[in-house]
């Protein structure tokens, strides 16, 4: 019974290149929420998708960031053009179709983008 | 504008005593409030949580007190072993009349249990 899977577990990217981080969630779970974890500091919330929705994006950057959850598919976020500010662990999670009743979410280990 | 916050960064406690983490938080409106346990290089895992409703939830080793007056809710883990060594994070979640919950993180506690 597969947790919530991200990869890769590290990236490297130099300034100006793209990161693009997959999510699957665990099996039967259809919501997707991203969260990010500046060094020494919490974990604050991204993005919330559902299949082929993005239900909140009220975390994201404006600019340069961009998550889906296609039909078929991992969940996918997407930095542009990163910048050194960019490095942080990238946390998915997910919870089922009908919701956990308590708000409890299943994250996966993290990818942790590094940006020289 | 932090809706939920964990004031202290850290805490050491002795092996077999009582460790106590605290969270406070700014909005009325939350569900539930959760705690998770954090190890280095991994991602959080669920450990327990508490409804709007009431004032107590109990698992094991592990117990959650939750005063909406204050707006403060407490994990209390006793006793306290070295394996509990890990940051704790408190959050918060609102449904929003959506089956799923967004939650909100604090900043987390380290917890350090000597032997």
């Amino acid at each position: 019974n597969a947790g919530v899977m991200q990869n890769p577990r590290h990236l490297v990217r130099r300034r100006g290149q793209e990161a693009r981080l997959r999510c699957s969630p665990m099996k039967g779970h259809s919501h997707v929420y991203w969260y990010r974890q500046l060094p020494e500091e919490g974990l604050k919330f991204m993005v919330y998708l559902q299949k082929e929705n993005i239900i909140d994006e009220s975390g994201m950057p404006k600019e340069r960031f961009s998550a889906e959850f296609p039909k078929e598919g991992p969940s996918i976020l997407r930095i542009q053009q990163v910048v050194r500010g960019d490095s942080a662990a990238y946390f998915c999670a997910s919870s089922p179709p009908s919701g956990s009743g308590t708000g409890e979410l299943f994250f996966g280990e993290g990818s942790r983008l590094t940006v020289l | 504008d932090q809706q939920v916050k964990q004031n202290s960064p850290s805490l050491s406690v002795q092996e077999g005593r009582i460790s106590i983490l605290n969270c406070d938080y700014t909005n009325s409106m939350f569900d539930y409030f959760l705690w998770y346990k954090k190890y280095p290089a991994e991602g959080p895992t669920f450990l327990i949580s508490i409804s709007s409703i009431k004032d107590k939830n109990e698992d094991g080793r592990f117990t959650v007190f939750l005063n909406k007056s204050a707006k403060h809710l407490s994990l209390h883990i006793v006793p306290s072993q070295p394996g509990d060594s890990a940051v704790y994070f408190c959050a918060a979640s609102l449904f929003l009349n959506t089956n799923a919950g967004k939650s909100t993180f604090g900043d987390g506690t380290t917890l350090t249990v000597k032997p």
